[in-house]
């Protein structure tokens, strides 16, 4: 089935010890986003692709950075986590012009230690 | 800037029966549209429905239905007959910019007991 996979599902690190988070998608959709979701609250948007075009939200921190290297792919890197960034993150995909729905994968949960 | 309200933290009904989820939003651009999630304690977020603001009639899916109030800026979920799957968290959305970014309010707890 066509979905999106979030890799690992469970990411323990170590304060400042640099942690990347991986995406993929079978959906061949233009659009990927990535939201985190810290303990009781909404998801919030970090940044997002329009195809190969990367658009940061104005608060995301400097200290999360995102690659992109094919359709298929997206990663968020973690460059020095800190307590605070421990967090579900998920991935979402979508396509323009082709419904409204976003995709979203299972989630990948850091914790930080 | 575009807001949604929801202001429930957690509701409690029982097996069977109806249940409806607020959501209120608020936004100046007349295109938009309405999401609601279902967030389980796995963590995925599940689509449940869609409402666009020119859409004419509620949406439905199966047991969920969209209260649709433009005028009262509020787009409430109504699930019938609820079943204990249904324990999870609910989050309404709203798309935002040409990327259709979603802006999520706070989410509602739901909880149905036997």
């Amino acid at each position: 089935d066509a979905m999106v996979i979030q890799n690992p599902r469970y990411q323990v690190t170590q304060f400042g010890k640099p942690v990347t988070l991986s995406c993929s998608q079978t959906l061949n959709h233009n659009v990927m986003y990535w939201y985190q979701q810290k303990s009781s609250q909404a998801p919030k948007l970090l940044f997002h692709y329009y195809d190969k075009d990367f658009n940061n939200e104005a608060d995301t921190p400097d200290n999360f950075q995102s690659r992109r290297p094919n359709t298929s792919f997206c990663f968020l890197d973690i460059r020095s986590p800190g307590l605070g960034d421990a967090a579900m993150y998920l991935c979402a995909t979508r396509r323009e012009r082709e419904g409204n729905e976003q995709f979203f994968g299972p989630g990948t949960r850091l914790t930080v230690l | 800037a575009q807001k949604i309200t929801q202001t429930q933290p957690g509701m409690f009904v029982q097996e069977k029966e109806a249940v409806t989820l607020d959501c209120t939003y608020d936004t100046s651009d007349p295109s938009y549209g309405l999401f609601w999630y279902k967030q389980p304690s796995s963590g995925e977020m599940i689509f449940l429905i869609y409402q666009g603001s020119y859409d004419q009639q509620n949406a439905t899916e199966g047991r969920y239905s969209l209260n649709f109030q433009k005028a009262r800026k509020s787009a409430n979920l109504v699930i019938s007959a609820s079943q204990l799957g249904d324990s999870a968290m609910y989050f309404c959305a709203m798309r935002e910019g040409r990327a259709d970014k979603l802006i999520f309010g706070t989410g509602t707890r739901l909880q149905v007991f036997p």
